[in-house]
């Protein structure tokens, strides 16, 4: 089955500084990643997301990049603000997966600091 | 309206209680998903309904049972559980695809203490 890798664990920067996040999965089957936010005492919340017909995505600060190729994928934040600090997870999915079944990274705590 | 609910909030039971989690939602969403999140973990998916059936059950113990009465709501019933069953209960619901995935709108959760 699928596994998804997440790094790193911890990840603290500067205020204004950008931030990356790496991912990589197993199964070239994978078409579908997802990036989710969680607030600490929130629901996760989807903030970007990439499909496997696209190398790049942006969304304002926010852009995720996937390599097919090298079964990696990263989210990028840039000029970093306080109410980034969060826990990511990334996450793959793939149409061999029974009812949109989606594999989580094991998420990474980013702190901005002041 | 793209929001999911859940109710209660908070829930503390003891180990010989029975009790049930709800969740809503008026989507259109075909499919609905319950995740236990432990801290500084990631969501560990449960169970999946998809179009009223369960579809997916990730080996769950039988002392929780989900249920599913209708395309809206989804019901976790709990009975005899453990100190290490307290956790967030997430319920999550997104469009169903066959040949592609779609985004999951997650609930604000429930927080389970078990005493």
């Amino acid at each position: 089955g699928e596994n998804v890798e997440q790094h790193p664990s911890t990840l603290s920067v500067q205020e204004g500084d950008s931030a990356v996040i790496k991912c990589t999965y197993s199964d070239s089957a994978s078409n579908y990643f997802p990036w989710y936010k969680q607030e600490l005492g929130k629901r996760p919340q989807l903030i970007i997301d990439i499909r496997s017909n696209v190398g790049e995505k942006k969304d304002q600060r926010i852009a995720v990049t996937l390599n097919k190729t090298a079964k990696h994928f990263s989210l990028h934040i840039t000029e970093t603000q306080p109410e980034d600090s969060a826990v990511y997870f990334c996450a793959a999915s793939s149409p061999m997966n029974r009812d949109d079944k989606i594999i989580f990274g094991k998420g990474t705590r980013l702190h901005i600091l002041p | 309206d793209t929001e999911v609910t859940q109710t209660p909030k908070h829930l503390v039971m003891g180990m010989t209680n029975k009790k049930s989690l709800k969740c809503e939602q008026h989507m259109g969403h075909r499919a609905m998903y319950w995740y236990k999140q432990k801290a500084k973990k990631p969501p560990e998916l449960m169970f999946v309904y998809s179009y009223e059936k369960l579809s997916i059950n990730e080996s769950v113990p039988s002392r929780f049972s989900p249920e599913c009465p209708n395309s809206s709501l989804l019901n976790l019933h709990l009975h005899a559980l453990q100190p290490e069953d307290s956790a967030l209960y997430l319920c999550a619901s997104s469009q169903v695809g066959r040949a592609t995935s779609y985004e999951q709108y997650f609930g604000p959760g429930t927080r389970l203490t078990v005493t």
